[in-house]
């Protein structure tokens, strides 16, 4: 069955530290991929995603992820933190032709003075 | 503005006490879905529409009913809620860019369920 696992459902940074948000799927075919973020007491907003052209997907607010077929993974990252980024962040895949999404269980992160 | 709008955002009930959580969206799009959101276990899927009158149930349909009545709206109804049920709700309306192409979710703000 296809699946996605989100590595830690904690993280903390310090301000202007690097953030790696973990995200690998399981599939047999091809996925597309998501991450989404959600601000508290917010909806969820897509930051970027992944349809099978650059590996490297640049989205908003600085943050980008490098889709890894070798390692079924699609990590998510940022060079420098800032406190606007604490929030809890989702990895999500899907499939060509399908409506559903199928999401992670989410990471929250963190972002220390 | 394109957008999907749910209503109430927040709502606490008794247990057996039938509600409905309206969802529309203003993007013509053909795809609807709905999700809950627990902590520890993201988002789930409970039921889905491809079209008017056209829907299918999704991971966690258990207690939940939908109606595709109008392509803009899709609303959720618990006919006789439970404390189980006490969860985030998102509506979802989904675009279609092309047959090669993921879908791309636009989700509402989501509706804050209690129920005592």
């Amino acid at each position: 069955a296809q699946s996605v696992t989100q590595l830690g459902s904690h993280v903390s940074v310090s301000e202007g530290a690097l953030v790696l948000l973990r995200c690998n799927y399981s599939s047999s075919v091809p996925p597309y991929l998501f991450w989404y973020v959600q601000y508290p007491n917010q909806g969820l907003q897509l930051l970027l995603k992944y349809t099978s052209a650059a590996t490297l997907v640049k989205g908003i607010n600085g943050f980008e992820a490098e889709f890894k077929k070798s390692e079924t993974s699609f990590h998510l990252t940022k060079p420098s933190a800032h406190m606007r980024d604490a929030a809890e962040y989702f990895c999500a895949v899907s499939w060509a032709g399908r409506n559903k999404l199928t999401f992670g269980t989410g990471t929250q992160l963190k972002v220390e003075l | 503005e394109a957008q999907v709008t749910q209503n109430p955002r927040y709502l606490i009930t008794v247990t057996g006490k039938k509600l409905t959580v309206t969802c529309s969206q203003n993007m013509n799009h053909e795809y609807m879905s709905w999700y809950r959101q627990d902590p520890g276990l993201g988002l789930r899927q409970i039921y889905y529409s491809m079209n008017v009158e056209v829907t299918d149930k999704g991971d966690v349909p258990e207690g939940y009913k939908v109606s595709r009545k109008e392509k803009r709206n899709f609303p959720l109804i618990l006919e006789s809620p439970s404390p189980n049920q006490t969860s985030l709700y998102f509506c979802a309306s989904l675009s279609h860019p092309s047959a090669s192409e993921a879908y791309e979710q636009y989700f509402g703000p989501g509706t804050r369920l209690t129920v005592t």
